[in-house]
């Protein structure tokens, strides 16, 4: 097991351009999680899938974001025609269905920054 | 709605210090709680959790009590060292729902 991964660490973008992150899940997970975290603040729910579904996304999952899981392992989210708006850290976490306590394992999340 | 109010920060304490971090929260049915904890350059990291009124939560020194009645969940620990120098989040996640609600987070700087 190790652990949540994710792709880039950090990625440094100018505003309008597209960016994609990749999350490699912990691999008997079969629920995944995107979180986007600004300064001083705690994470915030973007959307949610389980295995390659995509069950559940936040208001703030603009239109110009998307999120697949392919094929139910790793997960991508894209951002289009980034704004200076978008600039947090992009965190994922998984976690295997069934708890009662839903206990979800976080990544080391992407910073990203849109200058 | 579903809401997690943290004490600000920053703490800074002296080592071996008694340490309580507030957390209040707000929700429909019945939750189940949680503190994450992010030491410097690392991800979240599960510290505790509970699952009902009145369970308390407890891992590294850490506690934390489920308290229907003033919807609490404080986070205490009796002698704090400076590798417990972590910004650490409260959270919940509504019985049925997917998603956690985390507080802003509360950084603890512990001084030798």
């Amino acid at each position: 097991d190790t652990g949540v991964s994710q792709d880039p660490r950090h990625k440094i973008t100018k505003r309008g351009q597209n960016v994609t992150f990749r999350c490699d899940p912990i691999s008997e997970h079969n629920r995944l999680y995107w979180y986007r975290q600004t300064l001083g603040q705690g994470p915030e729910f973007l959307t949610y899938f389980q295995n390659e579904a995509q069950l559940e996304k936040s208001r703030l999952l603009s239109d110009r974001f998307s999120a697949e899981r392919p094929k139910g392992s790793f997960s991508t989210l894209e951002i289009q025609r980034t704004e200076q708006g978008d600039s947090a850290m992009y965190l994922c976490a998984s976690s295997l269905g069934g708890q009662v306590f839903n206990e979800q394992y976080f990544g080391p999340g992407t910073r990203l920054t849109v200058t | 709605g579903n809401s997690v109010t943290q004490m600000e920060g920053p703490v800074t304490l002296s080592e071996e210090a008694f340490l309580t971090i507030n957390c209040t929260y707000t929700a429909t049915g019945y939750p189940s709680l949680f503190w994450y904890v992010q030491y410097p350059g690392e991800g979240l990291q599960l510290l505790l959790k509970a699952t009902k009124a009145d369970d308390k939560g407890s891992n590294k020194g850490f506690e934390a009590t489920y308290r229907k009645e003033t919807t609490s969940f404080h986070l205490e620990k009796g002698s704090v060292q400076v590798s417990d120098s972590a910004v650490y989040f409260c959270a919940l996640s509504r019985s049925g729902a997917n998603n956690l609600f985390f507080g802003t987070g509360t950084r603890l700087t512990v001084i030798p």
